[in-house]
Parts: C-alpha cells; sequence; structure tokens
C-alpha cells in the first residue's frame, strides 16, 4: 500500500552537531518528495524539496538526498541551532494523475545550546 | 506574499453536534487540499480540489464530513456528526498545481468533548 517509514521518532543532538532523518517510500513512481518543519502551534512549512530526476539537493545548512533504486531518501541538518528543535516530515507522491503526497510519521528534534 | 488563511484557530464541540472550517489558499493557487493531522502523526489528506472540482476524496469518510470550493478560491470542511475520534488539527494546503510545492496554513484545532 501507500506508505512512507520515518525514522527516528526522535534526536536529541548538542547545538553545532549534524542531523539526520531517513525515510523509505514503498510506491516506484514516487517522483517528488518534500520535507516540512512544524513548530509547535504551527502548519508545516516547506524547507526543501527534491525531484527524480536529481540525487541531492542542498540549501545552505540543509540537504536531501534520493537513492531511487533503494525507495530512499534523508534530510541532513549541519551545524545545528536551538531554533531547527522541531518536528519533521518527509513526504513522497503516490497515486498516478493527480498525485498526492503520503507522510512520514514525524521526527521530533531536539537541539541543546 | 499572504498565506494560507485559516478559521476558527480553535473548537471545541460535543460529539454529534456539527462544525465548520474556513480556508483561503494562497491567491492564484489553483490546487486546494485538506488534511486531518492526529497528534503524534504525520497529516492525512482528506481531500483535494483543483479549481473547484474534486479529484481525490477517497479517504474522505463521506457519511459524516464534506467539503466544497464553490468559486474556486475559497473551501469549507464540515463534519457532521462529530465522533470522538475527529479530534485533531484540521490543515489547509495550497499549490499553484497538482504537483507543486504544498503550502500550508496554521490549521484549526478541533477538540470533540
Amino acid at each position: 500500500g501507500e506508505n512512507v517509514e520515518q525514522h527516528p521518532s526522535t534526536l536529541s543532538v548538542q547545538e553545532g552537531d549534524s542531523a539526520v532523518i531517513k525515510c523509505t517510500y514503498s510506491d516506484s513512481a514516487s517522483n517528488y518528495f518534500p520535507w516540512y518543519k512544524q513548530e509547535l502551534g504551527k502548519g508545516p512549512q516547506l524547507i526543501i524539496d527534491i525531484r527524480s530526476n536529481v540525487g541531492e539537493k542542498k540549501d545552505q545548512r540543509i540537504a536531501v538526498t534520493l537513492n531511487k533504486t533503494a525507495k530512499h531518501f534523508s534530510l541532513h541538518i549541519t551545524e545545528t541551532q536551538p531554533e531547527d528543535s522541531a518536528v519533521y516530515f518527509c513526504a513522497a507522491s503516490m497515486g498516478t494523475g493527480f498525485q498526492k503526497l503520503v507522510f512520514g510519521t514525524g521526527t521530533r528534534l531536539l537541539v541543546s545550546p | 506574499e499572504a498565506g494560507v488563511a485559516q478559521s476558527p484557530r480553535y473548537k471545541i464541540i460535543e460529539k454529534r453536534q456539527s462544525v465548520a472550517f474556513w480556508c483561503n489558499p494562497i491567491s492564484g493557487h489553483a490546487t486546494l487540499y485538506w488534511y486531518q493531522q492526529i497528534l503524534g502523526q504525520g497529516p492525512k489528506l482528506l481531500i483535494q480540489f483543483q479549481n473547484n472540482g474534486v479529484v481525490d476524496d477517497s479517504q474522505l469518510p463521506k457519511d459524516r464530513f464534506s467539503a466544497e470550493r464553490l468559486k474556486g478560491v475559497d473551501s469549507t470542511l464540515k463534519i457532521q456528526p462529530a465522533k470522538l475520534e475527529d479530534s485533531a488539527v484540521y490543515l489547509c494546503a495550497s499549490s499553484f498545481g497538482v504537483s507543486q510545492p504544498q503550502h500550508f496554513g496554521d490549521g484549526t484545532r478541533l477538540s470533540i468533548l
């Protein structure tokens, strides 16, 4: 079925360390993979996305990698800061025609000063 | 650019009552989505509109949930009658088109007593 698995569910790091969140998806036709950051009481905010014709994309301290063969994609945050603390969701497009996003279960990232 | 607007921010009702949520998408965005986010989970798509037509409502509990987007801009989501398991945050998102980045509002937090 349509499924996105996300790990870990919680991640604690020290300020300045790197953080990595991993997701796997089930639909081999998936071609769009966004990442969202959700702060308490707010809606998800798009932070970076990647399409299936690209293996890696970087935006300042944030990067995403995609391995289509393994149906696996990851979010990398370098030089973490306390304001990076939030819940992060991965998602994958699924279905044909009007594709929909299926979200992972989320990773709570805590960056300690 | 103004973001996705949702109201109300909070709603508390008793089971079996009805409730309605309103969403105003980003100007020019043809695609509008309603998601349900249960505490501790990722958003789950309920319904997707392309202009004023429904393109996916496969996960909408149609015996109690309804949604409309009459003029292809604003949208309302209604629950009647509400059940305890409907307690969640209802998020609206919009995108320029299908398979384009989705931008979320801050949601309506619904509590059922």
